[in-house]
C-alpha cells in the first residue's frame, strides 16, 4: 500500500530551465508534506515543507505547490542548476504519525 | 550546531552476526526515527522513538530492534543478519514527532 507515489523515476532538465517534480498521495489524513534531496551515499537533506492549510510555499529557488482536492503536490526549482542533480523524495505525515516517503525521482540537470 | 551523527559510516558483517548502529540527534531534539534504504525500495520506515518510548514501528521482522536513551541518543540492532539486510540505514531527528526531521549521513551496512 503505497500512500505516497512519485510516478517519474527520472527527469532530465536543461540548466537554467524549470524543474517540476511531482508527487501524489492517497491518505486524506496527511497534513504536512516535505521534500528532501539526496546525493548518493548521503542522508537526505531537507529542502522545503508545506502544511495542508496552505497551497504554496516558497524558499528561494524552490516552491512547493499543494492541491488537496487532487491529492497532489509538486516541487518547482527555478532556475535549475547543475548542483540540483540528485534524487528528490517527497514525504507526508498525518498528525504526529510517521513520515511516509515516495520512491524518489532522479533529477539530472544538463549543461 | 552539529547535525545528526551516525556511527559507524560503513560496516561489513557476515550472515548470522548481529550489528548495532548508533545515532546522536541534533542537540535538543528528542525524537529519533530510523529508515532503511535499499536500491529500488525508497526509504522504508523502521521505528520512531520519542522521550525513550517507541511511538511507531514499521513492517520489519523482530530481528530489527531499537532503543533510545535518556540523552536522546538512539541505537538500532539487527540480529541474525541476512544478505538482504545490506542497505543504507538512516537516522533522522526532530524536536518532537510533529516537527521537521533532519537526517544523518547514514550507515552503509554490507552483509556477506
Amino acid at each position: 500500500d503505497q500512500q505516497v507515489k512519485q510516478n517519474s523515476p527520472s527527469l532530465s532538465v536543461q540548466e537554467g530551465r524549470i524543474s517540476i517534480l511531482n508527487c501524489d498521495y492517497t491518505n486524506s489524513m496527511f497534513d504536512y508534506f516535505l521534500w528532501y534531496k539526496k546525493y548518493p551515499a548521503e542522508g537526505p537533506t531537507f529542502l522545503i515543507s508545506i502544511s495542508s492549510i496552505k497551497d504554496k510555499n516558497e524558499d528561494g529557488r524552490f516552491t512547493v505547490f499543494l492541491n488537496k482536492s487532487a491529492k497532489h503536490l509538486s516541487l518547482h526549482i527555478v532556475p535549475s542548476q547543475p548542483g540540483d542533480s540528485a534524487v528528490y523524495f517527497c514525504a507526508a505525515r498525518a498528525l504526529t504519525q510517521k513520515l511516509v516517503f515516495g520512491q524518489g525521482t532522479r533529477l539530472t540537470i544538463n549543461p | 550546531k552539529a547535525g545528526v551523527t551516525q556511527t559507524p559510516r560503513y560496516l561489513i558483517k557476515t550472515r548470522g552476526q548481529q550489528v548495532t548502529l548508533s545515532c546522536s540527534p541534533i542537540s535538543g531534539h528528542r525524537s529519533v526515527s530510523w529508515y532503511q534504504q535499499t536500491p529500488g525500495q525508497g526509504l522504508q520506515f523502521l521505528f520512531e522513538y520519542f522521550s525513550e518510548t517507541q511511538r511507531n514501528k514499521g513492517n520489519f521482522p523482530g530481528r530489527f530492534s531499537g532503543r533510545q536513551f535518556s540523552n536522546s541518543r538512539s541505537e538500532m540492532n539487527v540480529s541474525t543478519l541476512e544478505l538482504g539486510d545490506s542497505a543504507l540505514y538512516l537516522c533522522a531527528s526532530s524536536l518532537d514527532p510533529s516537527s521537521t526531521a533532519f537526517f544523518g549521513q547514514g550507515t552503509r551496512l554490507t552483509v556477506v
